[in-house]
Order: structure tokens, then sequence, then C-alpha cells
């Protein structure tokens, strides 16, 4: 059964870093894998969708890569700002059902 | 753009009462999903649905039903809450035709059951 895992559960830097988020993910028979963001008590923004075929995309100051072989992927975002302090989820959509398989989160603080 | 909409974004019912949380999407889409989300777990699905009158089952069942009587609206029920159903319920929905299948997210209701 797949499993989405995403380290750290939680992570601090202070404003102006550039980061890394990663996503991992057991079976590598994903028709997608998406990005999304979740301020507090609120709904999910789509961030970045990567299709199986792609190795990347990149929307603004974010950039999401793909490595189906490894199981890998990872949302790096440049010249961190306060407004980017956010949980982080990915989530994996199965080939088989089409249904996403989420990750637990990652909660991004930006110090200023 | 698309938009999904919750009929409420708080709600506190008591133990035992029947709760109806609504879901409508403009998109015309397809599919539609209802999630819950509690810290620590993730999104876990609870029903879904591919088209009007038409539902299945997703990771979480147990204690819920829905209701999709048009393609717009779909309706997740507690038929006698309980406080173990306090959490975050999301409703998602997504277009057949599209090629990446990509789901669109309402704000979320935050269900406190005491």
């Amino acid at each position: 059964k797949q499993e989405v895992t995403q380290i750290p559960a939680a992570l601090s830097v202070p404003e102006g870093e550039n980061l890394v988020l990663n996503c991992s993910f057991t079976d590598s028979a994903i028709y997608n894998l998406q990005w999304f963001r979740q301020d507090p008590g609120k709904g999910l923004t789509s961030l970045l969708l990567i299709q199986s075929s792609q190795r990347e995309q990149t929307s603004g100051r974010l950039n999401a890569s793909l490595d189906k072989s490894s199981g890998r992927s990872t949302l790096y975002i440049a010249a961190s700002q306060p407004g980017d302090s956010a949980t982080y989820l990915c989530a994996a959509l199965e080939d088989s059902n089409y249904q996403l398989i989420w990750g637990a989160g990652t909660k991004l603080i930006i110090k200023p | 753009d698309v938009k999904v909409t919750q009929s409420s974004r708080y709600l506190v019912k008591r133990t035992g009462e029947k709760v109806f949380l609504e879901c409508v999407q403009d998109m015309d889409h397809e599919n539609m999903f209802w999630y819950r989300q509690d810290p620590g777990l993730g999104l876990r699905l609870i029903y879904f649905s591919y088209d009007v009158k038409m539902k299945e089952k997703g990771d979480i069942p147990e204690g819920y039903s829905v209701s999709r009587e048009k393609k717009e609206r779909f309706s997740l029920i507690l038929e006698s809450a309980s406080t173990n159903q306090t959490s975050m319920y999301l409703c998602a929905s997504s277009d057949s035709g599209s090629f990446n299948y990509e789901q669109y997210f309402g704000p979320g209701t935050r269900l406190t059951v005491t």
C-alpha cells in the first residue's frame, strides 16, 4: 500500500533563506504528485502538480521536482518570506484508482 | 476559477446529533470527495463519488454516510455524532475529463462534537 512521508514535520528558518521540503513515497506507480499549502484553520491551496512523466515544475519562487525511481519529490522555496509560513502537504495520485495519498505535512515557520 | 464552497466554517454539535455537512462546486465536475484532517494523521478519505447518486467508500467510512442527488452537491452525514468525529472536514472536486485529475478544495469545516 502506498505510503507518503514528509520530513521534517516542522522547520523554522530565518527570512531570506532558500529551503527544501522533502516528500517520499513507497510505490512508484503514481500518476502525478501535488504540493499544497495550508494556512492555519484554512483549506488547501494547490501550489504545483508534477505529472509522472515530468521532472520538475516551477511557479515563481517555488520549484518542485519528482524522481519516481527513488520515490522522492522536493519543494524548493527561494528567498523565503514570512508570508511563506504555513503547512506544506504533498500528495501522490495513485495510478490504479486516481486517489490521492497524503503526507502528514511540514509546518514551516519563516522568522522575520 | 473553480470554486468549492462548504456550508459552514465552524460547527459545534452535541453527541448523538445528526449532522449534515454540505459541499457545492460550480465547475460541473464529476468527481467529489470528502476528507477529514487530524493533527499528525494527514488527510484521510471518507467517501467519494464519481457521478450523481453514486458513492464509494474511502479509507474511513465508518460512522459516516453521503448523498449526491445533484452533480454540484455532495453531502456528508454523521448519523449520530460522536466526540471522535471532532475534526476538520475538507471537500474536494475534480474533473474526470482533465488529464491530471487535479483536485480543488473547499475552505473546510471545523466540526466540534461535545
